[in-house]
């Protein structure tokens, strides 16, 4: 199975603060990787996809990039709504496997 | 607009079988592929298995086979997951996905998800 490994685990910010998290795979997996948000009680929400491309309908303050085996995505202003817990996932190959997720605590 | 609804709560025994739903509605049903995942409290999503509503071709994750099966009833628009042998390990919150596209497995719409409690 492919592994994926998140940095932090948890991460305090404030609103209007710039953040980015990491996510490491074990090994390649092109670009075949999404990112999602989740909130308490509900089910993960597509943030990007394909490393870097923008769901439709999700605020330009999220970006996705991409560098070997190593994926970050970055909230460029914080906002109220945005704290979440975030977990990357590698469509590459199957088992799908996710990152164990980065809370973000105010 | 897209939605996936899974059943209600379950609480059952180890050693039982549950058999969860999931109706989808808002998007053409035969186009889609519809995939299961579950998480534990705490923890990170993890992968079930998959349903092609188009060919009807099923993919399961190694780490339950034999234990689990995807079906589908085109008609009311709705997928079911059923596993067996449950155990204490099974408890999690059970979600229904839609692969957003033909040829990449990512999800670009969830359900809320079921939860499954086992005990005795």
């Amino acid at each position: 199975d492919i592994q994926m490994t998140q940095s932090p685990s948890t991460l305090s910010a404030s609103v209007g603060d710039r953040i980015t998290i990491t996510c490491r795979a074990n090994q390649s997996i092109s670009r075949w990787l999404a990112w999602y948000q989740q909130k308490p009680g509900e089910g993960p929400k597509l943030l990007i996809h394909k490393a870097s491309r923008l769901q439709d309908g999700v605020p330009s303050r999220f970006s996705g990039s991409e560098s070997g085996t190593v994926f970050t995505l970055t909230i460029s202003s914080l906002q109220p709504d945005d704290f979440a817990t975030y977990y990357c996932q590698q469509y590459n190959d199957y088992p799908l496997t996710f990152g164990q997720g980065t809370r973000l605590d105010i | 607009q897209v939605q996936l609804a899974e059943s209600g709560a379950e609480v059952t025994k180890p050693g039982a079988s549950v058999k969860i739903s999931c109706k989808t509605s808002g998007f053409a049903f035969s186009s889609y592929s519809i995939h299961w995942l579950r998480q534990a409290p705490g923890q990170r999503p993890e992968w079930v298995g998959w349903l092609s509503a188009l060919n009807g071709k099923t993919q399961f994750s190694r780490h339950f086979l034999g234990r689990v099966a995807i079906s589908a009833d085109a008609v009311a628009t709705t997928v079911y997951l059923e596993l067996t042998g449950l155990t204490s390990a099974d408890t999690a919150v059970y979600f229904c996905a839609r692969q957003a596209t033909y040829s990449d497995h990512y999800f670009d719409s969830w359900g809320r998800g079921a939860l499954v409690i086992v005990s005795s």
